[in-house]
């Protein structure tokens, strides 16, 4: 079974309005939680590492006013796109690290952004 | 020069045949390897996940890392119509953030 609950799995926006994309960790309480980017034919890019109670940490090149991301509970991370545009457009995935392993092991189902 | 390199495809085989699937990469430091794959507006699942040097194998699939080379594959045997996927190889240095292949896409058709 699923592992890391995504929703909502498809949006559509208007440009101007913000969007929120929420991930839970179903199986166990995950202090970390990752997002991630995926536009066509490219590589997932490292959005933001979100960490519970505490400040999410971006990757350069990603705005932190744009993507506001708030880990609310040890199971609860959310990530707000605010006045999307129509460049915002894309593929935007959740991911945790499994326990006994160093790397992502579970990935949400994804959330398909469109703005228009 | 991209820190990982993967053909994007598509790559196109019959029922039953062997796969290889390969990325190279540029940064000496990788040490952790995975195969993920994605089936079309889902989220990746992790298939195989490799530490260091060596060879790794799951049912159908086999994964290999030879770090001289800077070179991974994954093999797949009696492929079937369901691995038509996007396969997408990552790769870390340990604790520190994944770095994606852009993914090949892998058509089986029966």
């Amino acid at each position: 079974g699923a592992v890391v609950s995504q929703h909502p799995s498809r949006v559509i926006c208007k440009s101007g309005t913000s969007v929120k994309i929420e991930c839970r960790s179903l199986d166990f309480q995950a202090t970390t939680m990752f997002w991630y980017r995926q536009f066509p034919k490219q590589s997932l890019m490292l959005m933001a590492t979100s960490n519970e109670g505490s400040k999410a940490t971006y990757e350069q090149g990603v705005e932190k006013d744009k993507f506001l991301i708030n880990h609310a509970s040890l199971t609860l991370s959310t990530l707000t796109v605010t006045s999307a545009h129509p460049e915002d457009s894309s593929f935007y995935i959740c991911t945790i690290k499994a326990r006994d392993r160093n790397t992502e092991a579970f990935f949400g189902q994804g959330t398909r952004l469109t703005v228009v | 020069q991209k820190e990982v390199e993967q053909d994007p495809g598509p790559l196109s085989v019959p029922e039953g045949a062997i796969v290889s699937l390969n990325c190279t990469y540029s940064n000496s430091a990788f040490q952790y390897f995975m195969w993920y794959r994605q089936y079309s507006r889902k989220g990746p699942e992790l298939l195989m996940y490799t530490y260091s040097s060596g060879n790794k194998e799951d049912g159908r699939f086999t994964a290999q890392v030879d770090k001289s080379s800077k070179y991974i594959s994954l093999f797949i045997r009696d492929s079937q119509p369901s691995d038509s996927a996007t396969y997408l190889c990552a790769m870390h240095r340990g604790f520190q953030k994944l770095v994606f292949g852009t993914g090949t896409r892998l058509l089986v058709s029966p």
